[in-house]
C-alpha cells in the first residue's frame, strides 16, 4: 500500500519569491512519483514525474522536484513564482509494475497562492 | 491524440435519481481509471479497467455505483439514487502499460451537484 503526505494545505508566497511545496510518501513497492496542477474547475494536469534516473526532475515552466529516497520525499520547487502559478498542486505515487501499475495515490493537495 | 475527455463536464440532480458519467481515454490506452475528488481533498481511486475487464473496486464504490467499460474503449460510471453525499467532481483517467508510460493522463473531470 501507498499513502501521500503534503505537508503544508496552504502556501501563500509573494511573485517573484522562491517556493517549496513538501511531499512525503511511503511505499512497501517502487513507485514512480508525479506532481500534478489543478486550476480551478479543471482537471489535473501532469506537472514533472520520477521515473527513473536523475533525482532531480524539471519541468518547461520553472518547476523542479527531487527524489530523495533514504527521506523518502519529492519536494517541489520554483526559484521565482508568478501569479499564474496560484493553483492547487497535487503530489502522487504510482507502483512500477504488478496489477496496481498506474493506479495513483494522491496527497491532499498544496494551495498555492501567489500574491503582488 | 486528443486527450482523455469527459462528458458532462457539469450535472445538477436530485436526491434519488440516476446519473451516468462518460469517458473517452486516449485511443491507444488500455487502463482506465475513475477517481472521486471532494473538495480540499486528493482524487480518492474508485476503480480501474485494464480494456474491458473491471480489476478492481475501491470500498468507496457501494453498490449504488456501477462501471463498464464494454468494448474497452469508452466507460461509463453510473450512480443510482444519488445522495448529496455524492457531491463531487469524478475524473477519468488512462495509462498505457508500457513500462515507460506509466503516467496517467486525465479527463478534464465532471463536476457532480445532488440537491
Amino acid at each position: 500500500a501507498q499513502s501521500v503526505t503534503q505537508l503544508d494545505s496552504q502556501v501563500p508566497v509573494f511573485e517573484e519569491a522562491p517556493v517549496e511545496l513538501r511531499c512525503n510518501y511511503s511505499s512497501s513497492v517502487s513507485v514512480y512519483l508525479f506532481w500534478y496542477v489543478q486550476y480551478p474547475n479543471q482537471g489535473l494536469q501532469l506537472l514533472l514525474k520520477y521515473l527513473s534516473g536523475s533525482t532531480l526532475v524539471e519541468s518547461i515552466n520553472g518547476f523542479e522536484a527531487e527524489f530523495n529516497k533514504s527521506q523518502t520525499s519529492f519536494h517541489l520547487r520554483k526559484p521565482s513564482v508568478h501569479i499564474s502559478d496560484t493553483a492547487e498542486y497535487f503530489c502522487a505515487v504510482s507502483p512500477l509494475a504488478g496489477t496496481n501499475a498506474g493506479k495513483s495515490t494522491f496527497g491532499d493537495g498544496t494551495t498555492l497562492t501567489v500574491k503582488p | 491524440d486528443t486527450g482523455v475527455s469527459q462528458d458532462p463536464r457539469h450535472k445538477i440532480t436530485k436526491r434519488g435519481q440516476n446519473v451516468t458519467f462518460r469517458c473517452d481515454p486516449i485511443s491507444e490506452h488500455n487502463r482506465l481509471y475513475w477517481y472521486r475528488q471532494t473538495l480540499g481533498q486528493g482524487p480518492e481511486f474508485l476503480t480501474y479497467f485494464q480494456n474491458e475487464a473491471q480489476l478492481e473496486k475501491s470500498r468507496l464504490l457501494s453498490d449504488r455505483f456501477s462501471a463498464e467499460r464494454p468494448k474497452g474503449s469508452f466507460s461509463t460510471l453510473e450512480i443510482q439514487r444519488t445522495e448529496q453525499g455524492d457531491s463531487a467532481m469524478y475524473l477519468c483517467a488512462s495509462t498505457s502499460l508500457s513500462a515507460a508510460k506509466e503516467t496517467q493522463y486525465f479527463g478534464p473531470g465532471t463536476r457532480l451537484l445532488v440537491l
